[in-house]
């Protein structure tokens, strides 16, 4: 079993739509990193956090430490939000990472 | 914009020939690390440094080799290329002060190997 897991592995919208990506993890861990993947390969980190939620524009990423696991939220989501959403959690001085999410929202 | 760069950006080989993957940076950081990416993996490790001539295994290290005799440049070496290695590549940096550091990482480009 893959310590870190997301769900669902592909999600397919329309524009507009809300969006929801789950992350769950089994291990310890210091903090949890959301990254988008674009088509064209490059990776950028979207948030990192250990605690509560953070907000930067539409995107919203939440953590709950004792359930272990964390949701990426897109809202008024929109066909240049189509991507690849990866998670990873930094535990024993390691980067686990998660298989990603292919998001596809269709005009 | 980390100023991370990654050459080359494409690269054809046949089974057998060595191949070398240079990654750049500009803002002198101490951490950096070689990952692949396949379908249905995440980003797996392969190589990492922690400083010049510094470097550790990653979980995938078999058949890869690294080099960091400058700070701004890490090397990925494949010394007899196999198809498995058909993948790409991703450097990335760690801006962070030591390696429990909750930091994000920033990545270069990638390079999309293709081993015939």
């Amino acid at each position: 079993k893959n310590e870190v897991e997301q769900s669902p592995q592909n999600l397919t919208a329309q524009e507009g739509e809300f969006i929801t990506i789950n992350c769950s993890y089994s291990v310890g861990i210091s903090a949890l990193h959301w990254l988008q993947q674009h088509p064209g390969g490059g990776i950028v980190s979207l948030f990192m956090l250990s605690s509560g939620k953070k907000k930067h524009g539409r995107l919203i990423a939440t953590i709950n430490i004792q359930e272990k696991h964390s949701s990426l939220h897109i809202t008024a989501s929109h066909p240049r939000d189509s991507a690849v959403y990866i998670c990873a959690v930094r535990s024993n001085y390691q980067l686990i990472w998660g298989a990603g999410t292919k998001l596809i929202i269709k005009p | 914009d980390a100023g991370i760069t990654q050459s080359p950006r494409h690269k054809v080989t046949e089974t057998g020939t060595p191949v070398t993957l240079r990654c750049h940076q500009t803002e002198n950081h101490r951490y950096m690390y070689w990952y692949r990416q396949d379908p249905g993996h995440g980003l797996r490790l392969i190589h990492y440094s922690y400083g010049v001539k510094d470097t550790d295994k990653g979980e995938v290290s078999d058949g890869y080799s690294v080099s960091r005799s400058k700070t701004e440049d890490f090397l990925l070496t494949l010394e007899s290329a196999t198809s498995s290695q058909t993948s790409v590549y991703f450097c990335a940096i760690n801006p962070g002060r030591g390696p429990s550091a909750a930091n994000e990482q920033f990545f270069g480009p990638g390079t999309r190997l293709t081993v015939l």
